[in-house]
């Protein structure tokens, strides 16, 4: 079973708020991801981390930034949320040495509702 | 651009129905191809295929995997509604931070 925690599991926040996703692994896993998934569409990577200091964005462009001090840990922050973020979130992460073809073990998510 | 389509997007069985899944994809430089499944939480790994023509099984579940025609197939037989799950299909290609192309997935919903 994967040890990969998400906190909080749902959330509703008011306009403009900042809010902080979190997200810890006790796996060891250099490799991070976090995914956006709305109902009945495919998750969309919105940003990626290699290693500690190491953050990119993913294929869907999103205003939330990342941070990658330690490794076991991956947050994810919206500085001003709007109701266009009410999203599911999905972390997920990787073994290390498995660069293109290991699973990856996600997270329960975290269920953002913005109004 | 790298592509993930899966197919039904949805269908309704009855209990001990088979069900067959499909996943098509275009991808540049192809690594891998895995299946997952979720129910209200994460999505739990089923299978990754890297080879054609390979069939994986873990008990009432099956998939393959043809690398010439682009595409996988999973099977679900004698099915439970313990199935009842939307099917993700994800591949991966050779970029070098390992990420996962996701289809929309499949809901399936098996009745008693």
């Amino acid at each position: 079973e994967a040890d990969i925690y998400q906190t909080p599991r749902y959330l509703v926040i008011g306009t403009g708020k900042k809010i902080t996703l979190e997200c810890s692994q006790t796996m060891g896993h250099d490799k991070m991801y976090w995914y956006q998934q709305d109902p009945g569409m495919e998750l969309h990577l919105i940003h990626y981390s290699y290693g500690v200091n190491s953050t990119e964005k993913g294929d869907l462009s999103s205003e939330s930034t990342v941070s990658r001090i330690r490794t076991e840990h991956f947050p994810l922050t919206l500085e001003s949320a709007r109701p266009s973020h009410t999203s599911q979130y999905l972390c997920a992460s990787r073994r290390t040495g498995t660069v293109n073809t290991g699973e990856l073990f996600f997270g329960e998510g975290s269920r953002l509702t913005v109004l | 651009e790298d592509k993930v389509v899966q197919s039904p997007l949805s269908l309704v069985v009855h209990e001990g129905d088979t069900v067959t899944l499909n996943c098509s994809y275009e991808v540049t430089n192809f690594r891998s191809l895995l299946w997952y499944k979720q129910e209200k939480k994460a999505p739990t790994f089923l299978f990754m295929l890297t080879s054609s023509g390979i069939e994986k099984k873990s008990g009432r579940l099956s998939s393959i995997l043809d690398k010439k025609e682009l595409f996988s197939i999973l099977n679900i037989t004698a099915t439970q509604t313990g199935d009842s799950a939307i099917y993700l299909c994800a591949v991966g290609g050779s970029d070098s931070w390992g990420k996962l192309q996701f289809g929309a997935g499949t809901q399936v919903v098996v009745t008693p």
